[in-house]
């Protein structure tokens, strides 16, 4: 069984701040870990994912995640904040097997104040 | 071109009545999945294929139901709608990939509403 858990539901932060977004998980096998992004009105679009290879994982719009097996944390950093980054971010958990699913967890709404 | 496309991209229909959901992919996987969106609960799985065979329920298929009519559709019915099927519905598209990781490609989105 697998489990995500997204410590906040909004996130506030100025423009030109750090931004970031916690996300745990629990997982029976070795997972595969996620962080899409949903700007409203819109699809899911992938940020990054981790899928047992580099701990810290790069993504698009100078976002990054560290897995932490230790802490079974999966966080998304931003250095800066950029107004365009005010949207809905889903930290998203799948075990390394071939016939799996997505777990997801209920959302992060992250705001971005000029 | 969008590479997963969702028809119809809003629909607002009637208590009891039937509606039908589709789903098609130009990526050439083999998996589809259908998902729905409600506030404050991110994305929960209703069903999902594997390969044209294949149906499986997700975690929350009581009242819906699927055809996989070929690799690259998949779709979505609800037999009698009622209100708290109002949601914003999901479809997505995987291949298990060289990394194993099942990721997984959104379409738009589908905004129904049961009145």
């Amino acid at each position: 069984a697998q489990s995500v858990t997204q410590l906040d539901s909004h996130v506030s932060v100025s423009e030109g701040t750090p931004v970031l977004l916690r996300c745990n998980y629990s997982s029976s096998y070795s997972p595969s870990l996620f962080w899409y992004v949903q700007h409203p009105n819109k699809g899911l679009q992938l940020l990054l994912k981790y899928t047992s290879a580099a701990t810290l994982v790069k993504g698009i719009n100078g976002f990054e995640a560290e897995f932490k097996k230790s802490e079974t944390s999966f966080h998304l950093t931003k250095p800066s904040a950029h107004m365009s980054d005010a949207a809905e971010y889903f930290c998203v958990v799948s075990p390394n097997s071939g016939y799996s699913t997505l777990t997801f967890g209920k959302g992060t709404m992250l705001l971005v104040s000029p | 071109d969008a590479d997963v496309t969702q028809t119809p991209r809003n629909r607002i229909t009637k208590t009891g009545k039937r509606i039908m959901l589709e789903c098609s992919q130009t990526k050439g996987h083999d998996r589809m999945y259908w998902y729905r969106q409600d506030p404050g609960l991110g994305l929960r799985l209703i069903y999902y294929s594997f390969d044209v065979k294949d149906i499986n329920k997700g975690e929350i298929s009581d009242g819906y139901s699927v055809s996989r009519q070929a690799q690259a559709k998949f779709s979505l019915s609800l037999e009698s709608a009622i209100p708290n099927q109002t949601a914003l519905y999901f479809c997505a598209t995987s291949d298990l990939g060289r990394d194993q990781s099942n990721e997984q490609f959104f379409g738009p989105g589908t905004r129904l509403t049961v009145l």
